[in-house]
């Protein structure tokens, strides 16, 4: 069955540390990416999308991801972490098959805790 | 604020009752998504309905059912309940149903004691 993994569990950073959250899937045809962030006692709101061209896509608060086709790869970066990014990170999948789009696969979550 | 509405935020019940979980979607979203969100299975989608018809469906179980109303409001059915159901429930919305995005809403939080 097609998955969605995210590697981290937990990430603590220090503000102004770099991130980076790492997402995996398994489907070898095509997908639309998506990052989706939740705060405490919030909804899930969307951070970025890929559904194609430049794989590297830039998203709302400074967030930015690449899509490595070739390591069915698709991180999510950000240059320096605020303490007002601790959330939960959730990567999503979309699959592409028989003519209609499927729906999302989401990877566990990964939380993360910004020390000020 | 996603404009997707769930009502009600909160529902605690018990063992073997039932219980409607409500969800409207954004203006102009044809389409509405259920997923559950619980510790030990993430989030998992359960069904999607599109215009008032089932589109597609999930891990939804046999005790769980769906409509969508001529308004396009959602609702979701949990019936003979089991402690093992306490998650929160998440309604997402879109244009299509297709290859656009979905918008969360805010979720129900159920506990079955």
């Amino acid at each position: 069955a097609q998955s969605v993994s995210q590697h981290n569990h937990h990430v603590i950073l220090s503000e102004a540390a770099s991130l980076e959250l790492g997402c995996n899937y398994s489907y070898g045809g095509t997908v639309n990416l998506f990052w989706y962030v939740q705060y405490p006692g919030q909804h899930l709101q969307l951070l970025l999308k890929y559904f194609s061209g430049d794989p590297l896509v830039k998203g709302i608060k400074g967030f930015e991801a690449e899509f490595i086709k070739s390591k069915f790869s698709f991180n999510l970066r950000k240059p320096s972490v605020q303490w007002s990014d601790t959330a939960e990170y959730f990567c999503a999948v979309r699959l592409h098959y028989g003519g209609s789009q499927g729906n999302l696969i989401f990877g566990k979550g990964t939380k993360l805790s910004v020390k000020p | 604020d996603s404009g997707v509405t769930q009502t009600p935020k909160h529902l605690i019940t018990a063992t073997g009752q039932r219980v409607t979980l409500r969800c409207s979607p954004r203006s102009g979203d044809l389409s509405v998504y259920w997923y559950q969100q619980s510790l030990d299975q993430g989030l998992q989608f359960l069904i999607q309905y599109y215009n008032g018809e089932e589109r597609a469906k999930g891990n939804i179980l046999e005790r769980f059912s769906a409509q969508q109303f001529p308004d396009l409001h959602s609702e979701l059915n949990l019936s003979s309940l089991e402690l093992g159901d306490s998650a929160l429930y998440f309604c997402a919305s879109s244009v299509t149903g297709r290859t656009d995005t979905q918008y969360f809403g805010p979720g129900t939080r159920l506990t079955v004691l």
